[in-house]
Order: C-alpha cells, then structure tokens, then sequence
C-alpha cells in the first residue's frame, strides 16, 4: 500500500536559518513525489515535484527537495527561511500517472513555523 | 496556470438542510477530480473520485447517500451533503487532473458551519 509519513508536527525556525521538512514515502514501483503547502483557510498550493531525472528539484518560492530512492525521501528545504513561509506543508505520493490513477496520497502535514 | 474554482467559499447552514459545493475547472477539461474532507489541523481525506458521466466512486466508510457527487460536464463537479448535522462540519477541497498535462490542481476550499 502506498503511504508517506510526515515524522514532525511542528517544525520552528528562525527567519534566515535554513529549514528542512522531513518525508518519507512507501510505494510500489516508480514514486511521483509531491510537495504542497496550505496557508489558513485555503486550498494547497503546489511547490514542487519529483517524476524522475536529477534527484534534487527546485519549486516555487525558493523551496527544493532531494529525492533519495535509498533512504526512500524526499525532503523539502530552503536554504534561508522567511516569516512569510509559515504555513501547513503536505508531501504526497502518486503512484501511476493520470486519470483514476491519479489521486495523491497526503502526509499528515508539517507545520512550519518561522519566528523573526 | 490552470485554475480551479469552488463556491462558496464558506456556507453555514442549519441541522438537517443541503448544501451544495460546487468545483469549477475554469481553463481545462477534467475528466476526474475529486472531493477531499479536512478537518482542523489533519490531513486530507479522500472522499470520493468523480468522472465526468459516471457514478462517482467512495472511499471506504464515505456515505455516498450522504455526499451526493454530481460530474455533469467536464468542468464542474458538485457535491451535495444532504440533511446536514453538525459534525459534517468541516474543510471540503475539490481537486481536478488536467486532461491535457495529467496534473492533479486544488481548489480554494469551502468552509462548512452547520449550526
């Protein structure tokens, strides 16, 4: 069964360190690899995804991940953090490409809390 | 970018009343999207997969008498929660896949109160 697990709750840092948010993925055969962020009281917003090629990727608003096949990650990170990142993030798998095949499997969320 | 839409955005209704959500792809065809639940600070909850001029199909332990999903055309789908109580209550996100790129893009989200 496909699953991906989000092992932090909560995640603090400060404005300007870097961050990490940490996921871990379960799937059988070739993953797709989401990231996803939510702001209060509003629908998700794609960051980036993985399908295959080079293992790091870069997204929207400065944000990358690695995809690791070994460990089985894909880890989201920023190499400076900004107040205005604090927000609700969503890894998700897909496993199969479009149509019915296309529904994601959500994490449980990382909240991302950056302090000035 | 492909965009799509759900009204309202937030509803409350009284105990036993109907709501109707609408999700819209306002520049793409979708032939699939589907209905999350989210409740106050978890994940997503898939609800059902919606395809465009069939029955829509449950997850497991989603009362499809409840949640009526209506896929009339290729771009908007409803979902209906009939005779509302309180704990239906909640986040309700529709997604729907772009027919021509197979991507899987979000709505805005619609709260619901029931009261």
């Amino acid at each position: 069964a496909q699953s991906v697990a989000q092992p932090e709750d909560q995640v603090n840092v400060a404005e300007g360190n870097p961050l990490t948010v940490k996921c871990t993925y379960s799937v059988s055969g070739n993953p797709y690899l989401f990231w996803y962020v939510q702001y209060p009281n509003r629908g998700l917003q794609f960051l980036l995804k993985y399908i295959t090629g080079d293992n790091l990727v870069k997204g929207s608003y400065g944000f990358e991940a690695e995809f690791n096949k070994s460990q089985t990650s894909f880890h989201l990170k920023k190499p400076s953090a900004l107040v205005s990142d604090s927000a609700l993030y969503f890894c998700a798998v897909r496993d199969g490409y479009g149509g019915s095949q296309g529904n994601l499997i959500f994490g449980k969320g990382t909240k991302l809390s950056v302090k000035p | 970018g492909a965009v799509v839409s759900q009204h309202p955005s937030w509803v409350i209704c009284k105990s036993g009343t109907s709501v109707k959500i609408e999700c819209r792809s306002l520049d793409f065809q979708a032939t699939t999207m589907f209905w999350y639940r989210q409740f106050p600070k978890q994940s997503l909850m898939l609800m059902a997969t919606s395809n465009e001029g069939s029955k829509a199909t449950y997850e497991q332990g989603v009362e499809k008498d409840k949640f009526l999903i209506n896929h009339a055309s290729l771009t908007l789908s409803t979902l209906t929660v009939t005779s509302a109580h309180p704990e239906d209550s909640s986040f309700y996100i529709c997604s729907a896949i772009s027919d021509w790129d197979y991507e899987q893009y979000f709505g805005p989200g619609t709260r619901l109160t029931v009261t």
